[in-house]
C-alpha cells in the first residue's frame, strides 16, 4: 500500500501565477481533504471532497479551488498566487474516522 | 477564533522521561480527537486518537487523557527516546474524518 501520495514535492512560482497540486489517495479511501501548514503552525483546513464533490470548505478565498475525480484522486488549484500563499500543502484521505496524510508540497511563492 | 489550543509550544524531557502534551478545546460538538507526529519536511502521521466515550486509551508507549467536562485532552508519551523528538499536535473534528481542527503544535526533544 503506497499510503497517499502528492506531487509535486517542491514547487517555486511567481507571484499571480496559478497552481495545481495533486493527491492520490490510501487505497480504499474516499475521501479527500486539502490542509494548508504555514511554517511554525498547525494544518489549516482548506477544503474536503468525496463523490467528486466539495463536502465542506475552511475559511479560504476563492482563489482556492479543487476537484475529485472518478478514481478519488483530487487536485488542488490556486489562482491569482500571493506570497503569503507559500506554505506546506499537504492532502489527507480517509474512509471512515481516520486520516491518514501524505508528504505534502512545499509551495514557495517568488 | 482558535477552537483549540494547545501547551507548551515547547518540550525537552530527558531519555526515559515522561513527556506530557495538554490541549483544550472550545467547541462541545467536537466527537474525536487524534494526536499526530510530524518529523521535518514529512506530512503529520496519525499515533493514536480518542473519543469523548472513554477517558484514557493507551497504545504502546503513548497515552491519550481525555476530561470532557473540562474539555482539556493530553498526550503522555512513557520512556521517551531521542526518537521521539519531533513536533505533535492535537486536533478534533465533529465526525471523525471530516474537518480537523489543528492545535498550534509542541516541539519535543528527547535529550540523552
Amino acid at each position: 500500500d503506497a499510503g497517499v501520495t502528492q506531487s509535486p514535492t517542491h514547487l517555486i512560482k511567481t507571484r499571480g501565477q496559478q497552481v495545481t497540486l495533486r493527491c492520490s489517495p490510501k487505497s480504499g479511501h474516499d475521501t479527500v481533504s486539502w490542509y494548508q501548514q504555514a511554517l511554525g503552525q498547525g494544518p489549516q483546513f482548506i477544503f474536503q471532497y468525496y463523490e467528486e464533490e466539495e463536502r465542506q470548505r475552511g475559511n479560504f478565498p476563492d482563489r482556492f479551488s479543487g476537484h475529485q475525480f472518478p478514481n478519488y484522486s483530487s487536485e488542488l488549484n490556486v489562482n491569482a498566487l500571493l506570497l503569503g500563499d507559500s506554505a506546506l500543502y499537504l492532502c489527507a484521505s480517509s474512509a471512515t474516522t481516520e486520516a491518514f496524510f501524505g508528504q505534502g508540497t512545499r509551495l514557495t511563492v517568488v | 477564533q482558535q477552537q483549540v489550543k494547545q501547551s507548551p509550544q515547547s518540550l525537552i524531557v530527558q531519555k526515559g522521561g515522561i513527556s506530557i502534551i495538554n490541549c483544550a478545546y472550545e467547541n462541545t460538538a467536537f466527537d474525536y480527537f487524534p494526536w499526530y507526529q510530524q518529523f521535518p519536511g514529512k506530512g503529520p502521521a496519525l499515533l493514536i486518537a480518542i473519543r469523548p466515550d472513554v477517558s484514557e486509551k493507551k497504545e504502546g508507549r503513548f497515552t491519550i487523557s481525555f476530561n470532557k467536562s473540562a474539555k482539556q485532552f493530553s498526550l503522555h508519551i512513557m520512556d521517551s527516546q531521542p526518537g521521539d523528538s519531533a513536533t505533535y499536535f492535537c486536533a478534533a473534528s465533529k465526525g471523525g474524518g471530516n474537518k480537523l481542527t489543528f492545535g498550534t503544535g509542541t516541539q519535543l526533544k528527547v535529550e540523552l
